[in-house]
């Protein structure tokens, strides 16, 4: 089955640190360009970050630059979102989603995590 | 960054009747090189993730069925469900993928009347 598993959400202080993490299975994972975006209760979505199919380019929205990191481990599968320098309005559910091959529209997506950040 | 606005915020449809999303980019998305409008839209059910239905503007999505379409080039684009459906209920986001950062509308959220 084709699928993206994500994990590591949770609660965490204003200032910490948190990593979640992205399991894929059933499709060539390292073919595609990979995504995460995020949701904040409530509230709309918002494009976070992408990662090219080798890691070789990275891109992230202007609010998580200098905090974020994504990263990619094609031997396991698996993508991952390191965020540093938490705050309060990095409060969401986050998504991890593969792109097209034919560009950046997003054919499938993960349940998402939860990560609260609040003391 | 290109902004996407979305119209309206919400609406309510009587079962069988058409709806319509518009959706409005700060600057174009059409790529002249291959003629194509990098805009999709997707919809979100409570407590689901986003599902895609519609890229390139007016493709639709394997699955989807075709009450659901899409048009419009340029900055202004359109999602029309033909006839809504019980289980059309959503929000309903249009998203650019011309350029970095990729960006969502702000959602229109679609209910029964």
């Amino acid at each position: 089955e084709v699928q993206l598993v994500e994990s590591g959400g949770g609660l965490v202080q204003p200032g910490g640190s948190l990593r979640v993490s992205c399991e894929a299975s059933g499709f060539t994972f390292s073919s595609y360009w990979m995504t995460w975006v995020r949701q904040a209760p409530g509230k709309g979505l918002e494009w976070v970050a992408n990662i090219k199919q080798d890691g070789s380019e990275k891109y992230y929205v202007d609010s998580v630059k200098g905090r974020f990191t994504i990263s990619r481990d094609n031997a396991k599968n698996s993508l991952y979102l390191q965020m540093n320098s938490l705050r309060a309005e990095d409060t969401a559910v986050y998504y991890c989603a593969r792109d097209s091959v034919g560009g950046s529209y997003l054919p499938l997506w993960g349940q998402g995590t939860l990560v609260t950040v609040s003391s | 960054d290109i902004v996407m606005t979305q119209s309206p915020d919400s609406l309510a449809v009587s079962l069988g009747e058409r709806a319509t999303i518009n959706c409005k980019s700060s600057q174009s998305v059409l790529y002249s090189s291959n003629n194509r409008n990098y805009l999709a839209w997707y919809q979100q059910k409570p407590g689901q993730p986003p599902k895609l239905l519609i890229y390139w503007a007016s493709t639709r999505d394997s699955g989807v069925p075709d009450r659901f379409s899409g048009s419009g080039s340029g900055t202004d684009f359109t999602l029309t469900i033909s006839s809504l459906q019980a289980e059309d209920v959503a929000v309903y986001y249009c998203q650019q993928y011309y350029s970095t950062p990729l960006t969502f509308g702000g959602g229109t959220k679609v209910e029964i009347k």
